[in-house]
């Protein structure tokens, strides 16, 4: 599985668009990317994935770039709730092997 | 309700003692993991499964071991050979193949937080 990099922190006001990028250079075709979120002391939840088009669902947009190297998770209007460790990971189709997860973000939301 | 189950969430141990920590999941799926995490850390490989009967290494595995004898259960031995095991474990189960009608998503379980007295 590929390799992701994410910067440690962020911080994000309340209300605005929190976009968080996602190194993952070494990806290969048939390799998704995942996004997942960890509120303090939780087990990480889903968010949202993709392959290569652009996606959108009722928590977050992601984007990827057309190299598929690289992506950003977009919360469009962040709230304190959206405080968290935001981990994006790369997993194949029909994937089910080593599934590495980075250090991620830690989002910081305020008010 | 169809999820993830770990037991216990809290658990103590003395040095020297093994400890199992329990992971179950009723949705058919065919992979489960375990992963650690440390305080103010991210999640580190434990072990894996994608069939029954059949688990692989992950990055930490020194100090732990599995088994898979069914497609529901995946527990965890922490044994005393782990050198500093006072962490948050959390187990993880998968669908194999992603798109048919499913998103390939990892289900995680609430967590176990071992600590060694």
């Amino acid at each position: 599985d590929a390799k992701t990099t994410q910067p440690p922190s962020m911080d994000c006001a309340e209300g605005r668009a929190a976009n968080l990028p996602c190194n993952h250079s070494t990806i290969s075709g048939n390799e998704y990317v995942y996004w997942y979120r960890q509120i303090h002391s939780q087990g990480p939840q889903y968010i949202i994935h993709g392959l290569k088009n652009n996606e959108t669902n009722e928590m977050a947009s992601l984007i990827i770039t057309e190299d598929r190297k690289s992506s950003t998770l977009i919360l469009p209007h962040a709230t304190l709730r959206d405080t968290a460790v935001y981990y994006c990971i790369v997993r194949g189709w029909g994937n089910t092997g080593k599934l590495i997860f980075g250090q991620g973000t830690t989002l910081q939301v305020k008010p | 309700d169809g999820g993830i189950t770990q037991s216990p969430k809290y658990l103590f141990r003395k040095e020297g003692q093994n400890v199992t920590l329990s992971c179950e999941q009723n949705l058919n799926h065919d992979a489960m993991y375990w992963y650690r995490q440390d305080p103010g850390q991210g999640l580190r490989l434990i072990y894996y499964s994608q069939i029954v009967n059949d688990f692989q290494k992950g990055d930490i595995a020194e100090g732990y071991s599995v088994s898979r004898e069914k497609k529901e259960s995946f527990p965890l031995t922490v044994t005393s050979a782990q050198k500093n095991p006072t962490a948050f474990y959390l187990c993880a189960s998968s669908i194999g193949v992603i798109g048919q009608g499913n998103t390939g998503e990892l289900f995680f379980g609430e967590g176990s937080r071992l600590t060694v007295l």
